[in-house]
Protein backbone atom coordinates (compact mmCIF):
# COMPACT_ATOMS: atom_id res chain seq x y z
CA UNK A 1 0.00 0.00 0.00
CA UNK A 2 1.26 3.51 -0.88
CA UNK A 3 2.68 5.03 2.25
CA UNK A 4 1.82 8.75 3.76
CA UNK A 5 2.47 11.32 1.28
CA UNK A 6 3.21 15.41 1.99
CA UNK A 7 3.63 17.95 -0.31
CA UNK A 8 5.58 20.26 -1.12
CA UNK A 9 9.36 18.37 0.19
CA UNK A 10 10.09 21.98 0.45
CA UNK A 11 9.18 25.24 0.74
CA UNK A 12 10.83 28.67 1.09
CA UNK A 13 9.11 32.10 1.84
CA UNK A 14 9.15 35.50 3.41
CA UNK A 15 7.80 36.62 6.32
CA UNK A 16 4.29 37.17 6.23
CA UNK A 17 3.85 35.12 3.37
CA UNK A 18 0.87 32.36 3.42
CA UNK A 19 1.95 28.89 3.25
CA UNK A 20 -0.12 25.72 2.89
CA UNK A 21 1.44 22.39 3.51
CA UNK A 22 -0.87 19.03 2.54
CA UNK A 23 -1.01 15.28 3.99
CA UNK A 24 -2.55 12.05 2.20
CA UNK A 25 -2.47 9.68 4.72
CA UNK A 26 -2.57 5.83 3.83
CA UNK A 27 -5.87 4.65 2.61
CA UNK A 28 -8.36 3.32 5.21
CA UNK A 29 -6.32 6.00 8.16
CA UNK A 30 -8.84 7.28 10.27
CA UNK A 31 -6.34 9.41 12.27
CA UNK A 32 -4.40 11.81 10.97
CA UNK A 33 -1.32 13.61 12.87
CA UNK A 34 1.06 16.54 12.34
CA UNK A 35 4.24 17.19 14.32
CA UNK A 36 6.63 19.91 13.76
CA UNK A 37 10.01 19.56 14.81
CA UNK A 38 12.54 23.13 14.92
CA UNK A 39 16.30 22.80 14.42
CA UNK A 40 17.89 21.11 17.25
CA UNK A 41 14.75 20.36 19.00
CA UNK A 42 12.63 17.35 19.67
CA UNK A 43 9.12 16.70 17.53
CA UNK A 44 6.73 18.04 18.35
CA UNK A 45 2.97 17.09 18.17
CA UNK A 46 0.63 19.66 16.77
CA UNK A 47 -2.85 17.93 16.30
CA UNK A 48 -4.95 14.36 16.13
CA UNK A 49 -7.86 14.21 13.30
CA UNK A 50 -10.36 11.53 13.75
CA UNK A 51 -11.32 11.28 10.33
CA UNK A 52 -12.67 14.64 9.75
CA UNK A 53 -13.28 16.08 13.60
CA UNK A 54 -10.22 17.62 15.23
CA UNK A 55 -9.59 15.27 18.11
CA UNK A 56 -6.88 17.05 20.01
CA UNK A 57 -5.23 20.78 19.15
CA UNK A 58 -3.46 21.33 22.37
CA UNK A 59 -0.27 21.89 20.39
CA UNK A 60 -1.03 24.16 17.55
CA UNK A 61 1.47 26.84 18.44
CA UNK A 62 -1.07 30.05 17.60
CA UNK A 63 -4.05 30.93 15.77
CA UNK A 64 -1.63 31.60 12.50
CA UNK A 65 -2.02 27.90 11.84
CA UNK A 66 -4.97 26.51 10.43
CA UNK A 67 -5.38 22.99 9.83
CA UNK A 68 -8.20 21.04 8.12
CA UNK A 69 -9.23 17.36 7.06
CA UNK A 70 -11.73 17.53 4.33
CA UNK A 71 -14.36 14.58 4.04
CA UNK A 72 -11.32 12.96 6.41
CA UNK A 73 -9.12 11.96 3.69
CA UNK A 74 -6.13 14.02 2.95
CA UNK A 75 -5.60 17.27 5.25
CA UNK A 76 -3.98 20.72 4.61
CA UNK A 77 -1.90 22.74 7.25
CA UNK A 78 -1.86 26.37 6.75
CA UNK A 79 0.25 29.14 8.34
CA UNK A 80 -0.78 32.61 7.60
CA UNK A 81 1.33 34.76 8.02
CA UNK A 82 4.17 33.01 8.61
CA UNK A 83 7.25 33.63 11.00
CA UNK A 84 10.45 33.14 11.49
CA UNK A 85 10.06 30.92 14.31
CA UNK A 86 8.20 28.61 12.07
CA UNK A 87 10.72 27.22 9.83
CA UNK A 88 11.51 23.95 9.94
CA UNK A 89 10.25 19.95 9.23
CA UNK A 90 6.05 18.88 9.40
CA UNK A 91 5.34 15.69 9.50
CA UNK A 92 2.20 14.05 9.03
CA UNK A 93 1.35 10.51 10.19
CA UNK A 94 -1.12 8.53 9.85
CA UNK A 95 -2.65 5.22 11.99
CA UNK A 96 -5.78 2.81 12.26
CA UNK A 97 -8.18 3.18 14.98
CA UNK A 98 -7.12 1.85 18.06
CA UNK A 99 -6.77 -1.59 18.39
CA UNK A 100 -7.59 -4.59 20.95
CA UNK A 101 -7.92 -2.84 24.61
CA UNK A 102 -7.59 0.54 23.25
CA UNK A 103 -3.92 0.56 22.44
CA UNK A 104 -2.88 2.73 19.72
CA UNK A 105 -1.63 1.39 16.36
CA UNK A 106 1.28 2.55 15.22
CA UNK A 107 1.80 5.81 12.94
CA UNK A 108 3.41 5.56 10.08
CA UNK A 109 4.94 8.99 9.00
CA UNK A 110 5.43 11.04 6.20
CA UNK A 111 8.71 12.29 4.66
CA UNK A 112 8.47 15.62 5.66
CA UNK A 113 7.77 19.52 4.70
CA UNK A 114 11.06 21.24 5.46
CA UNK A 115 9.61 24.76 5.77
CA UNK A 116 12.13 27.64 5.93
CA UNK A 117 11.14 31.03 6.51
CA UNK A 118 13.02 34.26 5.23
CA UNK B 1 3.27 15.50 32.51
CA UNK B 2 5.51 13.23 29.90
CA UNK B 3 8.72 13.14 28.94
CA UNK B 4 11.20 11.22 27.08
CA UNK B 5 14.84 11.60 27.33
CA UNK B 6 17.80 10.30 24.77
CA UNK B 7 20.81 11.90 26.36
CA UNK B 8 23.36 10.32 23.93
CA UNK B 9 23.46 12.87 20.85
CA UNK B 10 25.48 11.30 18.77
CA UNK B 11 27.05 8.15 18.72
CA UNK B 12 30.19 6.92 16.29
CA UNK B 13 30.80 3.18 16.30
CA UNK B 14 32.66 1.01 13.70
CA UNK B 15 30.86 -1.15 11.38
CA UNK B 16 30.22 -4.91 13.72
CA UNK B 17 30.53 -3.21 16.87
CA UNK B 18 27.10 -3.31 19.32
CA UNK B 19 25.77 -0.40 20.50
CA UNK B 20 23.09 0.45 22.98
CA UNK B 21 20.54 3.73 22.50
CA UNK B 22 19.52 4.68 25.61
CA UNK B 23 15.45 5.86 26.23
CA UNK B 24 14.06 7.17 30.00
CA UNK B 25 10.80 8.63 30.01
CA UNK B 26 8.28 9.88 32.61
CA UNK B 27 4.35 9.59 32.65
CA UNK B 28 1.93 9.62 35.41
CA UNK B 29 -0.02 7.27 33.95
CA UNK B 30 -0.21 3.56 34.28
CA UNK B 31 -0.81 2.30 30.84
CA UNK B 32 1.42 4.12 28.52
CA UNK B 33 3.10 2.83 25.23
CA UNK B 34 6.70 2.95 23.83
CA UNK B 35 8.26 3.03 20.54
CA UNK B 36 11.07 3.43 18.46
CA UNK B 37 11.07 5.01 15.02
CA UNK B 38 14.34 5.50 12.74
CA UNK B 39 15.12 8.76 10.70
CA UNK B 40 17.15 7.45 7.70
CA UNK B 41 18.63 10.53 5.24
CA UNK B 42 15.61 9.85 3.21
CA UNK B 43 13.57 11.42 6.40
CA UNK B 44 10.55 9.89 6.71
CA UNK B 45 10.66 8.61 10.14
CA UNK B 46 10.27 4.13 10.05
CA UNK B 47 8.48 2.71 12.98
CA UNK B 48 10.48 -0.09 14.34
CA UNK B 49 8.62 -1.08 17.61
CA UNK B 50 5.61 -0.75 20.04
CA UNK B 51 5.43 -1.70 23.83
CA UNK B 52 3.04 -1.47 25.97
CA UNK B 53 3.77 -0.67 30.00
CA UNK B 54 2.45 -4.35 30.90
CA UNK B 55 4.58 -6.39 28.65
CA UNK B 56 7.84 -5.91 30.09
CA UNK B 57 9.12 -8.58 28.07
CA UNK B 58 12.80 -8.10 26.21
CA UNK B 59 11.99 -8.15 22.17
CA UNK B 60 14.31 -9.17 19.67
CA UNK B 61 14.07 -8.74 15.88
CA UNK B 62 16.95 -10.10 13.64
CA UNK B 63 19.98 -7.53 14.79
CA UNK B 64 17.55 -5.80 17.06
CA UNK B 65 16.74 -6.16 20.48
CA UNK B 66 15.29 -3.84 23.40
CA UNK B 67 15.66 -3.71 27.09
CA UNK B 68 11.87 -2.30 28.79
CA UNK B 69 12.42 -1.96 32.75
CA UNK B 70 9.57 -0.01 34.46
CA UNK B 71 12.07 0.08 37.70
CA UNK B 72 14.11 2.66 36.22
CA UNK B 73 11.51 3.66 33.50
CA UNK B 74 13.98 3.04 30.41
CA UNK B 75 13.08 1.17 27.21
CA UNK B 76 16.80 0.51 25.57
CA UNK B 77 17.63 -0.10 22.10
CA UNK B 78 20.69 -2.71 21.07
CA UNK B 79 21.97 -2.92 17.21
CA UNK B 80 23.96 -5.75 17.16
CA UNK B 81 26.84 -6.41 14.86
CA UNK B 82 26.29 -2.89 13.41
CA UNK B 83 25.89 -2.36 9.44
CA UNK B 84 26.59 1.23 7.44
CA UNK B 85 22.50 1.01 6.77
CA UNK B 86 21.82 0.89 10.62
CA UNK B 87 23.35 4.90 10.58
CA UNK B 88 20.55 6.86 11.03
CA UNK B 89 19.08 9.02 13.60
CA UNK B 90 16.93 7.21 16.17
CA UNK B 91 13.62 8.51 17.99
CA UNK B 92 12.20 7.00 21.31
CA UNK B 93 8.82 8.23 22.01
CA UNK B 94 6.27 7.61 24.39
CA UNK B 95 2.06 7.51 23.95
CA UNK B 96 -0.20 7.77 27.36
CA UNK B 97 -3.36 5.83 26.94
CA UNK B 98 -5.29 8.54 27.51
CA UNK B 99 -4.30 10.20 24.31
CA UNK B 100 -2.36 9.03 21.45
CA UNK B 101 -0.25 11.59 20.98
CA UNK B 102 3.36 10.98 20.59
CA UNK B 103 6.02 12.87 23.03
CA UNK B 104 9.42 12.00 21.41
CA UNK B 105 12.85 12.58 22.43
CA UNK B 106 15.70 14.23 20.95
CA UNK B 107 16.75 11.55 18.87
CA UNK B 108 20.33 9.91 18.83
CA UNK B 109 22.62 10.41 15.52
CA UNK B 110 24.11 6.77 14.76
CA UNK B 111 27.17 6.63 12.25
CA UNK B 112 28.16 3.32 11.24
CA UNK B 113 31.79 3.40 9.50
CA UNK B 114 32.84 0.70 7.46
Amino acid sequence: EAGVTQFPSHSVIEKGQTVTLRCDPISGHDNLYWYRRVMGKEIKFLLHFVKESKQDESGMPNNRFLAERTGGTYSTLKVQPAELEDSGVYFCASSRRYGEGGAPYEQYFGPGTRLTVT
Amino acid sequence: AQKVTQAQTEISVVEKEDVTLDCVYETRDTTYYLFWYKQPPSGELVFLIRRNSFDEQNEISGRYSWNFQKSTSSFNFTITASQVVDSAVYFCALSEASRSKLTFGKGITLSVRP
